[in-house]
C-alpha cells in the first residue's frame, strides 16, 4: 500500500501475556519511529530506527518492551508480560532519509487493551 | 528538555464558528513547531508548520503563528466545518533532534 500499515488495528490481551505489534513503513523510507499515545497524554517517543544504525531505544519505558526492524523494512514492537498501564494506542511512523518531520507519515495505530 | 502544553478538550463547536486551540512550549535550542491532525480512523498527518519566529503556517483554512516572545503557536480557523472534527496535536522538534515532542491532543467536534 501507499501508506504506513500497522497490524492489528485492535488487540485485547490478558495481563501477563506477550503481544507483538507490526509496522510496515512506506517502501524506501529509512527512518522508522514508534510512539505511544496513552489516554489524556501526548504521544510518547519509544524507539527510532534509521537505516543500519543502532536504534535509539531511549524511550522504551521498561525492559519488557523491545523492537526490531528486519531488513530495514518491517518493524515489530514486542511487549512481554503486559500490564494494564501498557494499554494505549501504539503509533508507527516513517520518513525518508533527511525528510524531516514535515515528511513524516503515520500509521493508524494499534489500540492495545490489557485486561 | 522540550515540552508542549496544549489546551485541553474536548471542544465542541457549531459549523462556521471560530476555533482557537492554544499551544505553548518550552524548548532547548531553537525549535520548529508543528500542528498535526488525526481524523477519525486515520493516521496523524501534518497540518502546518513554522520554522522560525514570526513565521505563519497555514493550510486548509487553519493558521498558526510562531511567537517566540510568548513561546506560543496557537491554532486558529475562522469558520469551521463538520469535516474539521478531529484530534489536533501541537508538536516541536529542535535542530538535530529527530524526536518530536507532542502535546496531549485536543479533540474537536463540529456540529452541523
Amino acid at each position: 500500500g501507499a501508506g504506513v500499515s500497522q497490524s492489528p488495528s485492535n488487540k485485547v490481551t490478558e495481563k501477563g501475556k506477550d503481544v507483538e505489534l507490526r509496522c510496515d513503513p512506506i517502501s524506501g523510507h529509512t527512518a522508522l519511529y514508534w510512539y505511544r499515545q496513552s489516554l489524556g497524554q501526548g504521544l510518547e517517543f519509544l524507539i527510532y530506527f534509521q537505516g543500519n544504525s543502532a536504534p535509539d531505544k531511549s524511550g522504551l519505558p521498561s525492559d519488557r518492551f523491545s523492537a526490531e526492524r528486519t531488513g530495514g523494512s518491517v518493524s515489530t514492537l514486542t511487549i512481554q508480560r503486559t500490564q494494564q498501564e501498557d494499554s494505549a494506542v501504539y503509533l508507527c511512523a516513517s520518513s525518508s532519509a533527511g525528510g524531516g518531520h514535515e515528511k513524516l507519515f503515520f500509521g493508524s495505530g494499534t489500540q492495545l487493551s490489557v485486561l | 528538555g522540550n515540552s508542549v502544553t496544549q489546551m485541553e478538550g474536548p471542544v465542541t463547536l457549531s459549523e462556521e464558528a471560530f476555533l482557537t486551540i492554544n499551544c505553548t512550549y518550552t524548548a532547548t535550542g531553537y525549535p520548529s513547531l508543528f500542528w498535526y491532525v488525526q481524523y477519525p480512523g486515520e493516521g496523524l498527518q501534518l497540518l502546518l508548520k513554522a520554522t522560525k519566529a514570526d513565521d505563519k503556517g497555514s493550510n486548509k483554512g487553519f493558521e498558526a503563528t510562531y511567537r517566540k516572545e510568548t513561546t506560543s503557536f496557537h491554532l486558529e480557523k475562522g469558520s469551521v466545518q463538520v469535516s474539521d472534527s478531529a484530534v489536533y496535536f501541537c508538536a516541536l522538534d529542535t535542530l538535530g533532534d529527530y524526536k518530536l515532542s507532542f502535546g496531549a491532543g485536543t479533540t474537536v467536534t463540529v456540529r452541523a
